[in-house]
């Protein structure tokens, strides 16, 4: 049980392209949704907290406009990286709550 | 602030050579101490949540436990298989004030046959 997915594993875009990450809870459904950033050789940095049906709420440092989040249903969250940039090359992880965080396999995002 | 501190970052153990890891913390009204395993290119998998301190819980050949600032994740007899890294994380709060996980750098671990 407490399975969470994520598409695509990897994608390679253009600068100035968005990019769509889907991230499902498959067995459950999870009131909170949480995506992270993850450097090379260093720990998950949380970038935004979403609750089914409202707004996500973003950590300090974080642009809004940029890391579009929606939280459709208590199974999906997308992140939208828009206009993307090689600064936003990164790996992508998502997870979904049900009292414990249970994570997604990650996204690796490299923009040319 | 918030801050989770994992030692050592990085640990070569040979097959069999039982070791530990630790996790000291330092969050305002602990909710719970995590740790996870990731492998390379992966998501962080779920290991142990421990509550309160004293609380101890058992895995295969992992064993955590948690006192009031620091956690320790004891594993004996390692197999080249419980080669990864083992993340540390402490529950504080978000900007929007929910709960969040605040994560250490994590400690990798190798294990020669």
């Amino acid at each position: 049980g407490a399975v969470v997915s994520q598409h695509p594993s990897r994608v390679i875009c253009k600068s100035g392209t968005s990019v769509k990450i889907e991230c499902r809870s498959l067995d459950f459904q999870a009131t909170t949704m949480f995506w992270y950033r993850q450097f090379p050789k260093q720990s998950l940095m949380l970038m935004a907290t979403s609750n089914e049906g409202s707004k996500a709420t973003y950590e300090q440092g974080v642009e809004k406009d940029k890391f579009l989040i929606n939280h459709a249903s208590l199974t999906l969250s997308t992140l939208t990286v828009t206009s993307a940039h090689p600064e936003d090359s990164s790996f992508y992880i998502c997870s979904a709550s049900v009292e414990t965080q249970y994570f997604g396999p990650g996204t690796r995002l490299l923009v040319l | 602030e918030d801050q989770v501190t994992q030692s050592p970052e990085a640990l070569r153990l040979q097959e069999g050579e039982s070791s530990s890891l630790n996790c000291s913390y330092t969050v305002s009204g602990l909710r719970g101490l995590f740790w996870y395993r990731q492998d390379p290119g992966k998501g962080p998998e779920f290991l142990f949540t421990l509550y309160s301190a004293g609380e101890e819980k058992e895995k295969e050949r992992l064993k955590a436990t948690l006192t009031k600032k620091e956690s320790f994740l004891h594993i004996t007899a390692p197999k080249p298989e419980d080669s990864a890294t083992y993340l540390c994380a402490a529950t504080g709060i978000t900007q929007g004030g929910s709960e969040k996980l605040v994560f250490g750098k994590g400690t990798k671990l190798t294990v020669n046959p």
